[in-house]
């Protein structure tokens, strides 16, 4: 069955840099892209950015251009997030989820990390 | 970048009761919008995709219709398990972008 296996829960002080991973499991990894979508709390989902895990390309939302870097190891069938200079409007739930491409639906999500941001 | 609204922000209904969610995007989406429902502490689960198509697994009573920028979500006999928080996603233009949520609860 499709997995995809988030790190855990992480805490940072403003500035720092975080990076999160999702390991796939159950399909082949390089047939779907992988996005990265979080939730502050009590907010909407917001859509980061994704990677098409076969060519390596990336797209980003303006959003967090410059701030964003998503990558992906195709032999450890895992996906990473990075977001730099950490603010504490950044504490969320971000998600790791596939898709089959564009456009298509967000089919499987991975169970979340909660990134606290604090002084 | 597209905004997508929903509409109500809480619904009350009761078990066995028909729920009826309202999605609405800033421009046309076509039929690239997609429903999702999310308990507590859990992960957004997909329902429907294609703004009409029940993803894999998910009961008849789960339906979606409406293109262009006006879509439905319809739940025909609320059950237990279907008291949550529901977000529409569009996914025909960049940033893909959802909605803020229709939390239906019980009555």
């Amino acid at each position: 069955q499709v997995q995809l296996v988030q790190s855990g829960a992480e805490v940072k002080k403003p500035g720092a840099s975080v990076k999160v991973s999702c390991k796939a499991s159950g399909y082949t990894f390089t047939n779907y892209v992988m996005h990265w979508v979080r939730q502050a709390p009590g907010q909407r989902l917001e859509w980061m950015g994704w990677i098409n895990t076969g060519s390596g390309n990336t797209k980003y939302s303006q959003n967090f251009q410059g701030r964003v870097t998503i990558t992906r190891d195709t032999s450890a069938t895992t996906a990473y997030m990075e977001l730099s200079s950490l603010i504490s409007e950044d504490t969320a739930v971000y998600y790791c989820a596939r898709s089959s491409g564009w456009p298509t639906a967000i089919d499987y999500w991975g169970q979340g990390t909660l990134v606290a941001v604090s002084s | 970048e597209i905004v997508m609204t929903q509409s109500p922000a809480t619904l009350s209904v009761s078990p066995g009761e028909r729920a009826t969610l309202s999605c609405r995007a800033s421009q046309s989406v076509s039929s690239n919008l997609a429903w999702y429902q999310q308990n507590p502490g859990q992960a957004p689960r997909l329902l429907i995709y294609g703004a009409s198509t029940r993803a894999t697994d998910i009961p008849a009573r789960f339906s979606g219709s409406g293109s262009g920028t006006e879509f439905t979500l319809t739940i025909s006999s609320l059950q237990s398990e279907d008291f949550a928080v529901y977000y529409c996603q569009q996914y025909n233009n960049w940033p893909i972008t959802f909605g803020p949520g229709t939390k239906v609860d019980i009555k």
